[in-house]
């Protein structure tokens, strides 16, 4: 399975805007790009997926390089419950719907 | 929707015990995924089902972990015999999916086990 790589740690203060990076060179065209985030001491759950295009929901925005080697989570502003460990995952077509978890970076908001 | 469902919520037991862990998942969905998490590995996938057949178990650690899903309402991992090194939080998630792709994954709040 194709790698992400993501800062270990990221603070932002509360409303303001956070940008989450994410680095997959070795992507592959079938690969889609999903972002979870795990709230302290709940399970993971969705936040986003896209595969080449922007992509906007309720929760975020998934920017995605126009190489798609990178992308970027964005959480337009930042409230005490986005504290959380946010995963960016490669999830390919062939992969029975599994997914592989990483480190993923840990959010801090300050008031 | 009740969500995905596991219990025991906290499971502490002594070495040597059988534990067994349970999920309910989303009705209607047709996969199913257990993970284990500690603080040194992280989320780590165990074993997954599609349509109540195992389809992948080679993230389960040892011999001594067994997974089953007898319908696609229920299913149970059992580790027996316990060791302390098994105390972890254990996932249950399940999807509706065929094959994976773009499905997201729903994930139960989890069962912390402590194995003393």
């Amino acid at each position: 399975d194709a790698k992400t790589t993501q800062p270990n740690s990221m603070e932002s203060n509360e409303e303001e805007p956070v940008h989450l990076p994410c680095n997959h060179s070795t992507i592959s065209g079938t690969d889609y790009i999903h972002w979870y985030r795990q709230l302290p001491s709940q399970g993971p759950e969705y936040v986003i997926h896209g595969l080449t295009s922007n992509v906007n929901n309720r929760m975020a925005s998934l920017a995605i390089a126009e190489d798609r080697k990178s992308s970027t989570l964005i959480l337009h502003r930042a409230t005490l419950r986005d504290a959380a460990v946010y995963y960016c995952i490669l999830r390919d077509t062939d992969s029975w719907g599994k997914l592989q978890f990483g480190a993923g970076t840990q959010v801090v908001v300050t008031p | 929707d009740a969500g995905v469902i596991q219990s025991p919520r906290h499971e502490v037991t002594e070495m040597g015990q059988e534990v067994t862990l349970r999920c309910k998942p989303i009705s209607g969905h047709n996969s199913l995924f257990w993970y284990r998490q500690t603080m040194m590995r992280g989320l780590e996938l165990l074993i997954y089902f599609n349509n109540n057949v195992p389809i992948d178990d080679s993230g389960m650690p040892e011999d001594r972990f067994s997974a089953k899903m007898p319908n696609a309402s229920f299913s149970t991992l059992k580790i027996q015999p316990s060791e302390p090194r098994d105390s972890a939080v254990y996932f249950c998630a399940s999807s509706l999916t065929p094959q994976g792709r773009r499905e997201k994954l729903f994930f139960g709040s989890g069962t912390q086990l402590s194995v003393l």
